[in-house]
């Protein structure tokens, strides 16, 4: 059984750098491409990028200049950082799983995700 | 900023039947993207229920069920359940980006 984990500071304050970490057991993160997705309290969802084990990613326009996603096949972890946060940044963070082996398509899916973890942004 | 757009809520008694439209435009579902549909109970991580606007996942019930035509989606519930009562979401593509629609919360009366 596939499980995601997320982990990192609840606290993040304004103009600082959010790090989050998501650790994968019971598969290999060189198996599949994995999404990071936020959740701002009230609103709906938004993909914030997805990076494959080699180092490939994409990443959403709207954030494309503060954040950076990488893994760590050493230690089966993906990680985001995102730069410069602002209250606007404060949310629920998922990582996810595309369902392809080493494929991306626009048809993708994520499944399994994590349970998320909420970073609040303070001023 | 979510480019599909879905009902804020439904509800229905125990055992009727329940829809949840997704409406997208031209550059997600009407240009063919897959829609793909997830349950999030309280407190939990969002469940993959249909992929492939009609693909249940092994082990969700077949009171579940998806469809599309044209720039839309939906998602049905026959025979509600107590434990149907969550947070519906649509996802789909468009423009470079995976998107979701906006939400819609299922009430069971």
């Amino acid at each position: 059984q596939v499980q995601l984990q997320e982990s990192g500071p609840g606290l993040v304050k304004a103009s600082e750098t959010l790090s989050l970490t998501c650790t994968v057991s019971g598969d290999s993160i060189t198996n599949s491409y994995w999404s990071w997705i936020r959740q701002p309290p009230a609103k709906g969802l938004e993909w914030i990028g997805y990076i494959y084990y080699t180092g490939s990613t994409k990443y959403n326009p709207s954030l494309k200049s503060r954040v950076t996603i990488s893994a760590d096949t050493s230690k089966n972890q993906l990680s985001l950082r995102l730069s410069f946060v602002t209250a606007a940044d404060t949310a629920m963070y998922y990582c996810a799983r595309h369902p392809y082996f080493g494929m991306i398509t626009t048809g993708d899916w994520f499944d399994p995700w994590g349970q998320g973890t909420l970073v609040t942004v303070s001023s | 900023q979510s480019v599909l757009t879905q009902p804020p809520s439904v509800s229905g008694a125990p055992g009727q039947r329940v829809t949840i439209s997704c409406t997208g435009s031209s550059s997600n579902i009407g240009a063919g993207y897959d829609v793909h549909w997830y349950q999030r109970l309280p407190g939990t991580a969002p469940k993959l229920l249909i992929s492939g606007n009609t693909n249940r996942p092994s082990g969700v019930p077949d009171r579940f069920s998806g469809s599309r035509s044209g720039t839309s989606a939906s998602l049905a519930i026959t025979g509600l359940q107590a434990d149907d009562e969550a947070d519906y979401y649509c996802q789909s593509y468009d423009s470079g980006l995976y998107v979701f629609g906006t939400g819609t919360k299922v009430t069971v009366l």
